[in-house]
Formats: C-alpha cells, sequence, structure tokens
C-alpha cells in the first residue's frame, strides 16, 4: 500500500471548515483513499473513502486531486467532539481481506 | 445496529503470565483483524483471517497467537507476557471484499491490557 504524508498537528476554532490535507504521490491507480479517525482510547471510526471523484457524506467531504496525489478531508462545521486523530490511508481493494495500515496522522484540536 | 463486540474491556496481567482476548464480528462480516497500540503510538496490524483462516500477518511476537472459530469470532492468545505488552487491544470486522468499494472496516472499544 502507497504511504501517506499527514501534518503533525492542526488546530480550528469550533463552527468553522477543518481542512486536512494528505499526500499520497505513490498511489496506485487500484488503490482507494480511506480516512479514519481516532477519538481518544477509543477504536478508529471510518469517515469517507474515494478513488478519484470527491464524495460527500453526513460526516464529511473528501477532495481528491485530478493526479490523485493528493487529498484534503474536509470537516465542515467542526465540533469539539471532531478532536481527534485523522489518518489518511491508501488500499487496493482487493478480491481477499486486505489489512489497513496506520501511518503517523494528524491530531486536530477543535477550540472554542 | 451491532457493532463489534471485545471482552473484556480490560486486563490485568503479570509478567509472564497468558491473556486470552475475544473478538465477535458484526453479524455477517467473515473477515477479522487485530490491532495492538501501544502508549503514544499509532494502531500497529497483528494479523487477520478470513473465512477462519489467516489471511496476512504482521508484527505479531511468536509468543502470540490467534484463530477464528466457525461462528467467525477470533481469539487472540497471549503467552509469556512482558511490560512491553501493555497497550490497546483493537479488533475490526468487514465483509469480504468483492473488488467493490466497501465503507471500512468496524472497529470494536478494545480490550486495555497491562502487565505488571
Amino acid at each position: 500500500d502507497a504511504k501517506t504524508t499527514q501534518p503533525t498537528s492542526m488546530d480550528c476554532a469550533e463552527g468553522r471548515a477543518a481542512n486536512l490535507p494528505c499526500n499520497h504521490s505513490t498511489i496506485s491507480g487500484n488503490e482507494y483513499v480511506y480516512w479514519y479517525r481516532q477519538i481518544h482510547s477509543q477504536g478508529p471510526q471510518y469517515i469517507i473513502h474515494g478513488l478519484k471523484n470527491n464524495e460527500t457524506n453526513e460526516m464529511a467531504s473528501l477532495i481528491i486531486t485530478e493526479d490523485r496525489k493528493s487529498s484534503t478531508l474536509i470537516l465542515p462545521h467542526a465540533t469539539l467532539r471532531d478532536t481527534a486523530v485523522y489518518y489518511c490511508i491508501v488500499r487496493v481493494v482487493a478480491g481477499t481481506a486486505s489489512k489497513l495500515t496506520f501511518g503517523t496522522g494528524t491530531r486536530l484540536q477543535v477550540t472554542l | 445496529a451491532a457493532g463489534v463486540i471485545q471482552s473484556p474491556r480490560h486486563l490485568i496481567k503479570e509478567k509472564r503470565e497468558t491473556a486470552t482476548l475475544k473478538c465477535y464480528p458484526i453479524p455477517r462480516h467473515d473477515t477479522v483483524y487485530w490491532y495492538q497500540q501501544g502508549p503514544g503510538q499509532d494502531p500497529q496490524f497483528l494479523i487477520s483471517f478470513y473465512e477462519k483462516m489467516q489471511s496476512d500477518k504482521g508484527s505479531i511476537p511468536d509468543r502470540f497467537s490467534a484463530q477464528q472459530f466457525s461462528d467467525y469470532h477470533s481469539e487472540l492468545n497471549m503467552s509469556s507476557l512482558e511490560l512491553g505488552d501493555s497497550a490497546l487491544y483493537f479488533c475490526a470486522s468487514s465483509p469480504r471484499d468483492r473488488g467493490l468499494p466497501w465503507s471500512g472496516y468496524t472497529f470494536g472499544s478494545g480490550t486495555r491490557l497491562t502487565v505488571v
């Protein structure tokens, strides 16, 4: 699976949009971009995933550049409960089980 | 909706003892993954099972073993425990990939193992 690079930490004011970048310059054509987050000591939580088109769900939006070498997770109106470590992971969707490999994510601190 | 159930939630063991962690996947999920997360670290993949067979192996010590049973639940067995084994252990489950995008793994709440 391709490696990803994320900033170590970011701050965001409550109510503002949080934009979390991720570089995955070695991504292959058959690899998807997944975002998970982990709120302190809880199990990681799935947020969103995409291949090449932008995606939106009730939690967030995912913007993937045209060359697919980077992406941005957008939390449109961050709240204090969004404080967590956010992981960007690229993964092949294969015919059998394939693991998620967690790198060093971005620690997002949402403040009042 | 049913989630991934892990037991126990907390476990305290002494050095050189053994421990067994259990994971009950979401119904109809046939794949189970185990992760270890040490203090201040990111989750590290240990091992996975698909249809009761080991499907992938990560940085799992030889002192650890795991299996998946006919009802798809899984157990992680840890022997000769060391202080460094103190960590959060997460289990995740997913349905089988069929070459189609899926919504990802579902993680359990974890088991906190403390070795003293």
